[in-house]
């Protein structure tokens, strides 16, 4: 990808499990911003974290961020069948000009 | 509701043809607006970033020529597939970002699924 890439490249679990998935990127960041992508649709914003932030949380979402590694991950918890989607991680560098996305979780949650 | 409409949704053409995606942002100026590309099961490539009124920043391999982008005013740019072919084929998205400020998030249009026969 252009970003850095995303572990796991899947990832499947049960219904009320906790999923994580993690992202790594190549360069300085402005912020950190995770997307949800349904097959085949567009994308909903999920979550942003400002470079100078380290955790952010937002219902089942806890998003971290460690710019010393150059990586971030997100937790969603208590997941649901509805949940199943793929997840990008995006950021926003180069003076707010570039936003680029990670290669992608692909989360499949079984009822 | 949607704060980012994109136009068409689905485009069906022959090779040859020049097909023209719009991206709208519905109830905000957006000074900058991003074009991707996305093939099947993969992530978005970011094709070229879009200013009002100026040129457009392609990436790095993206044929400009091939790609047209035009930002005329601060609610839509445009994305023209140029003398399409099947490897032309994909999911094109646009997203628009509401004025230069880090803690806004990008909005995304539907995308737009081309084929080219």
């Amino acid at each position: 990808s252009q970003q850095g890439e995303e572990d796991p490249q899947a990832l499947s679990i049960q219904e009320g499990e906790n999923a994580t998935m993690n992202c790594s990127y190549k360069t300085s960041i402005n912020n950190l911003q995770w997307y949800r992508q349904n097959s085949g649709r567009g994308l909903v914003h999920l979550i942003l974290i400002r470079s100078n932030e380290r955790e952010k949380h937002s219902g089942r979402l806890r998003v971290t961020l460690d710019t010393s590694k150059k990586s971030s991950s997100l937790l969603i918890t208590a997941s649901r069948a509805a949940d199943t989607a793929s997840y990008f991680c995006a950021t926003l560098r180069d003076n707010f000009n570039k936003f680029y996305f990670g290669s992608g979780t692909k989360l499949n949650v079984k009822p | 509701g949607a704060v980012v409409s994109q136009h068409p949704s689905w485009v069906i053409c022959k090779s040859g043809t020049s097909v023209k995606i719009e991206c709208r942002s519905l109830d905000f100026q957006a000074t900058t607006m991003f074009w991707y590309r996305q093939f099947p099961k993969q992530s978005l490539m970011l094709m070229a970033t879009s200013n009002e009124g100026s040129k457009a920043t392609y990436e790095q391999g993206v044929e400009k020529d091939k790609f047209l982008i035009n930002h005329a005013s601060l609610t839509l740019s445009t994305l023209t597939v140029t003398s399409a072919h099947p490897e032309d084929s994909s999911f094109y998205i646009c997203s628009a970002r509401y004025q230069q400020i880090s803690n806004q998030p990008q909005h995304f249009g539907d995308g737009t699924r081309l084929s080219i026969l």
